[in-house]
């Protein structure tokens, strides 16, 4: 079935330091592909999405490029802030056989130190 | 824009007591969802809704859970007997969800259980 897989936290960076999380899909058909983050004590929120291969999606200076050849969607920030720490998922939805549910990775706390 | 609504935040029990967990999603939205998330883990999908009537409910356990969705608005969880592995935050969602099957879903607080 459809799954999704992220690479193990905690992520401990200083301020500025560039990001990359890295999130790697597997699905039959053409899913789009989402970041959601969980910031303490608030529900989760969509970050970016791609619905497409090589779509770019981008928000809040985070960037993740939907990769079919490599089926990845790796999550990426330049210049971390303090106010960045959270828990970063990484999810798809649709594609073959999908009633449009999403199947979320299993997390990626980032700790952003100032 | 009001965005979903659940209710209790928190919620503590003992084993084999039940309880039940209440979601308004956004107005409009078709689509409601109800997610499992185990402390460092990702959101499972329980059940979705589309309107009143039962999309998925392929990883619910329906010997204890239980799901509702009157009306095609309101949604209501139900644990009966709680057990300890039930602890978790209960999420509910929801999208418009129409024919294009990857909208957004917009997720509300959660509901946190812990079963003692």
């Amino acid at each position: 079935g459809n799954s999704v897989t992220q690479m193990e936290g905690p992520v401990t960076l200083s301020e500025e330091a560039f990001l990359t999380i890295n999130c790697t899909y597997t699905a039959t058909g053409y899913p789009s592909l989402f970041w959601y983050v969980q910031y303490p004590g608030e529900g989760l929120q969509l970050l970016l999405k791609a619905t497409k291969a090589d779509d770019k999606g981008s928000n809040k200076g985070f960037e993740a490029t939907y990769r079919k050849e490599t089926t990845s969607f790796h999550l990426e920030k330049g210049s971390v802030q303090v106010s960045d720490s959270a828990v970063y998922f990484c999810a798809l939805s649709g594609g073959a056989g999908n009633t449009g549910k999403l199947i979320f990775g299993q997390g990626t706390t980032l700790q952003v130190k100032p | 824009e009001a965005g979903v609504a659940q209710s209790p935040r928190y919620k503590i029990i003992e084993k084999r007591q039940s309880v039940a967990f209440w979601c308004n999603p956004i107005s409009g939205h078709a689509t409601l969802y109800w997610y499992q998330q185990i402390l460092g883990q990702g959101p499972k999908l329980l059940i979705q809704f589309q309107n009143n009537g039962v999309v998925d409910d392929s990883q619910l356990p329906k010997d204890r859970f239980s799901a509702e969705r009157l009306k095609g608005v309101d949604s209501t969880l139900k644990i009966q007997p709680a057990k300890l592995e039930d602890s978790a935050v209960y999420l509910c969602a929801s999208s418009l969800l129409g024919r294009v099957l990857s909208t957004e879903a917009f997720f509300g607080q959660g509901t946190r259980l812990t079963v003692v």
